[in-house]
């Protein structure tokens, strides 16, 4: 059975500091995708990783994938209050046959000024 | 692109009844899923459509519960029976491949007394 898991699940950051959040999951799969979640709402697609040593960056947020460690990572650069919410990493089951996804318990981020 | 709508946004029922949500899809895509969140949780597989077949079901889904697609345009997800153990947020999305990522709708928040 596929496993996700993410650390840290909690993070309080200052802002401008940098800082990273870990994906794990327990067989193969290449395809992993980051969401963000603000309370309350719905979840916002951030990266879609479909291959080993893929990187997207998009503002201060850059993920990245490594399919032969099961790793993915969320890396923060100089944070800002913006960027609180809570960040979760999803993984293909069936190999990504049907796009069924398994999600980690996120990572609920919060930086303070 | 109006996005995934989902309809009813909240739902308070009193156990025993019966309780149907709808989603509809982003118009182009063919891929449809539903998930459960509950508090505190990363949202969990429930169910799969691609057009109007059900591909998908996950052991999380009772007897209680049954989804339809007809046409294969907007979905239906009714829970019979409702129990305390069926309050969540009900989530729906879409996609239009395996490579792009799945567009949530704001949720169907379910309530039991």
């Amino acid at each position: 059975e596929l496993k996700v898991e993410q650390n840290p699940l909690f993070l309080s950051m200052q802002e401008g500091k940098n800082y990273t959040i870990y994906c794990n999951y327990s067989t193969t799969s290449d395809r992993l995708y980051w969401y963000r979640q603000d309370p309350g709402k719905s979840l916002e697609s951030l990266f879609v990783l479909l291959s080993n040593g893929a990187v997207k960056q998009e503002g201060r947020l850059m993920a990245s994938l490594d399919t032969k460690a099961r790793l993915s990572t969320l890396h923060i650069t100089a944070a800002v209050h913006d960027l609180s919410a809570t960040y979760f990493c999803a993984v293909d089951v069936n190999g990504g046959s049907q796009g069924n996804l398994i999600f980690g318990k996120g990572t609920k981020l919060s930086v303070k000024p | 692109d109006t996005g995934v709508s989902q309809d009813p946004r909240h739902k308070i029922t009193k156990r025993g009844q019966n309780v149907t949500f709808r989603c509809d899809p982003i118009s182009e895509h063919n891929r449809l899923y539903w998930y459960r969140q509950t508090l505190g949780q990363g949202p969990e597989f429930l169910t799969y459509f691609q057009n109007e077949a059900q591909l998908e079901k996950s052991r999380l889904l009772s007897d209680r519960f049954s989804a339809e697609r007809p046409k294969g345009s907007f979905s239906t997800l009714e829970i019979q029976r409702t129990e305390q153990g069926d309050s969540a947020m009900y989530l729906c999305a879409s996609s239009l491949s395996l490579s792009q990522p799945q567009h949530f709708g704001d949720g169907t928040r379910l309530s039991i007394l």
